[in-house]
């Protein structure tokens, strides 16, 4: 059984535009939810992560939305750019005991 | 400060041989995790190590092995070689009380 669903697969936005991932997860007991960033033949790096006790946090142009009751989490990219074009992966876990990551969504931000 | 470093970077091996892999954590970081990388695909979990103990694995056979050292570095260890062992394969660090994971640039194993 999955953990973490991820979608969409791959996304195409114009330069400016807010790509929007979402994630959703089946263990209530996770606590903590990351999303990272990889660039082609790079490992992930950690962009923005959140607690369930909070329902929305912001860095930079980075936002993510949680919403507890539906078990679903999302990433928001305000103002995008075309070097923001990379994979995106959501990720959970309960006491960092074992991460669960989603499928990735391959994000293309057009000029 | 230096990152997470990993080596080798590429590594070819044949069917039914053992691969070594390395991480070596960011300085004062305590916990490593190992990640599987297929091609195309997200990240599926393998084993973490912290404080020099196997605290948990993955859904992987027993033939995928590992160690972590007092200095905390790591080695994974890959026995009996199969064609879909190929993949990028990933540590991460963190330190003790903090809840930031930091990823290494990898090692891609290609099994022929």
């Amino acid at each position: 059984q999955q953990q973490v669903k991820q979608s969409p697969q791959s996304l195409i936005v114009q330069k400016g535009g807010i790509p929007i991932i979402n994630c959703a997860y089946e263990n209530t007991a996770f606590d903590y939810f990351p999303w990272y960033q990889q660039f082609p033949g790079k490992g992930p790096a950690l962009l923005i992560a959140i607690r369930p006790d909070v329902s929305e946090k912001k860095e930079g142009r980075f936002t993510i939305s949680f919403n507890k009751s539906a078990k679903q989490f999302s990433l928001h990219i305000m103002d995008s750019q075309p070097g923001d074009s990379a994979t995106y992966f959501c990720a959970a876990t309960r006491n960092f005991n074992k991460f669960y990551f989603g499928s990735g969504t391959k994000l293309n931000v057009k000029p | 400060e230096a990152g997470v470093t990993q080596s080798p970077t590429h590594l070819i091996k044949t069917r039914g041989q053992q691969a070594t892999l390395r991480c070596s954590p960011i300085s004062g970081h305590t916990s490593v995790y190992w990640y599987q990388q297929a091609l195309g695909l997200g990240l599926q979990f393998l084993l973490w190590y912290d404080e020099g103990e196997e605290r948990n694995r993955g859904n992987f056979p027993p033939r995928f092995s590992g160690r972590q050292f007092p200095n905390y570095s790591s080695e994974l260890n890959v026995n009996a070689l199969e064609l879909e062992d190929s993949a990028l394969y990933l540590c991460a660090s963190r330190g003790a009380g903090t809840e930031d994971q930091y990823f290494g640039p990898g090692t891609r194993l290609t099994v022929t």
